[in-house]
């Protein structure tokens, strides 16, 4: 069966340090995003990827980056965790236009 | 741009009450409306959508119909389960293929 996953599932860093989380799909989707979940705020959007060597900004890329060099990946780097950057970090993917997105277990980021 | 406003929580109810959960969205366009699921540690899953105005989704007892007229999605179940207790999530795809969500109503259902 097709699926997203997403790893670590778990993962504590220090203040300062570059952090990449992978995300895998294997539904062969070209729309590829990246969320991060904290309370209060629901879901926010980190960046995106529409397709291969295609990136845009979402509503909080700040600190964030990403690279799409296959259709399967899309790995979330943050360039220098901070604290305000402890959340639960979801990918997703789609297909079609319009479409509902299949979401990752989530990873939970703890920064030191 | 689109949003998306959804009843805040958290929601507390008894086993077989009835559920609504409010979900109003501002979009240009026709949107997708989607309603998602997130138990417990775990990722979030698609509960149901409806892709056109007038459509009823439907999923585990679980319905929401797509008002136009009123650009609302409201979850509705008649009669919830200790094994619904969840956040619940409204949210839209308009014509770019972004999913934009409501910030989620946590429920509760006691035994």
């Amino acid at each position: 069966d097709a699926e997203i996953t997403q790893s670590p599932r778990h993962k504590i860093t220090e203040t300062g340090r570059q952090v990449t989380l992978a995300c895998h799909q294997t539904w062969n989707h070209n729309n590829m995003f990246w969320y991060r979940q904290d309370l209060g705020h629901g879901l926010r959007l980190i960046h995106y990827s529409y397709g291969v060597h295609d990136t845009n900004k979402g509503e909080v890329s700040d600190g964030y980056s990403v690279s799409r060099s296959n259709t399967e990946d899309l790995p979330l780097t943050l360039e220098s965790a901070a604290s305000s950057q402890t959340s639960v970090y979801f990918c997703a993917s789609s297909g079609i236009q319009k479409a509902e997105a299949f979401f990752g277990q989530g990873t939970r980021l703890t920064v030191v | 741009g689109n949003s998306v406003t959804q009843m805040e929580g958290p929601v507390t109810l008894s086993e077989e009450a009835f559920l609504t959960i409010n979900c109003t969205y501002t979009a240009t366009g026709y949107p997708s409306l989607f309603w998602y699921v997130q138990y417990p540690g775990e990722g979030l899953q698609l509960l149901l959508k409806a892709t056109k105005a007038d459509d009823k989704g439907s999923n585990k007892g679980f319905e929401a119909t797509y008002r136009k007229e009123t650009t609302s999605f409201h979850l509705e179940k008649g009669s919830v389960q200790v094994s619904d207790s969840a956040v619940y999530f409204c949210a839209l795809s308009g014509g770019s293929e972004k999913l934009v969500f409501g910030k989620g109503t946590k429920l509760t259902v006691n035994p």
